[in-house]
């Protein structure tokens, strides 16, 4: 089985400032993450995505994540906001090869950023 | 271009009358998904499809059904629909390798009275 949690539904930044938005999951196998983002009246985009290797990943957009195992941790960040970063983020999490849940993409519950002037 | 679409984008409907929303992908992809989105609740997996006839339930099949005839087709189909049916649909594909990444549809919005 496999969940994600994202935590805080809400996080409001002011422009310039640091984007944090938190992911844990728990998976019974090496897990596949990403994060996707949803901008108002669209479909999903993906940002980012860790399957092996380095741990810290780069994606769209300047935003980054890093996996932290010990930490079963996929927080996403960005070190300067912009306007245009407003839009709603989702964490998922699938299971690698060879295990049940291979394909099977579970999402967490979404976090809407706002960014002010 | 390579892509997932959708049709209708919006949909309104009333209780009991037998829909079908379309997918479509042009990326070969052998995996396919539908997912409903909910405020709230994130993205939810209703149906997947490994490849042509293979299907299995996702996290919240009922009141759904679907079909893989063809490999790049995954329609689905709402017999009867209710209420809350009424939502955000999303198709996706991924190919057949351990990536896992999905390719996302524009969404259908349903509405059910």
């Amino acid at each position: 089985a496999q969940s994600v949690t994202q935590l805080g539904s809400h996080v409001s930044v002011s422009e310039g400032a640091l984007v944090l938005l938190r992911c844990n999951y728990s998976s019974s196998v090496p897990p596949y993450l990403f994060w996707y983002v949803q901008y108002p009246n669209q479909g999903l985009q993906l940002l980012l995505k860790y399957t092996t290797g380095a741990t810290l990943v780069k994606g769209i957009n300047g935003f980054e994540a890093e996996f932290k195992k010990s930490e079963t941790s996929f927080h996403l960040t960005k070190p300067s906001a912009h306007m245009s970063d407003a839009a709603e983020y989702f964490c998922a999490v699938s299971g690698g090869a060879g295990g049940t849940s291979y394909g099977k993409l579970t999402f967490g519950q979404g976090t809407i950023l706002t960014v002010h002037p | 271009e390579a892509q997932v679409t959708q049709n209708p984008r919006y949909l309104i409907t009333v209780t009991g009358k037998k829909l079908t929303v379309t997918c479509s992908q042009n990326m070969n992809h052998e995996y396919m998904s539908w997912y409903r989105q909910d405020p709230g609740l994130g993205l939810r997996q209703i149906y997947y499809s490994m490849n042509v006839e293979v299907t299995d339930k996702g996290d919240v099949p009922e009141g759904y059904k679907v079909s893989r005839k063809e490999k790049r087709n995954f329609p689905l189909i709402l017999e009867s629909p209710s209420p809350n049916q009424t939502s955000l649909y999303f198709c996706a594909s991924t190919p057949g390798t351990g990536l896992n990444e999905q390719f996302f549809g524009p969404g259908t919005r349903l509405t059910v009275l």
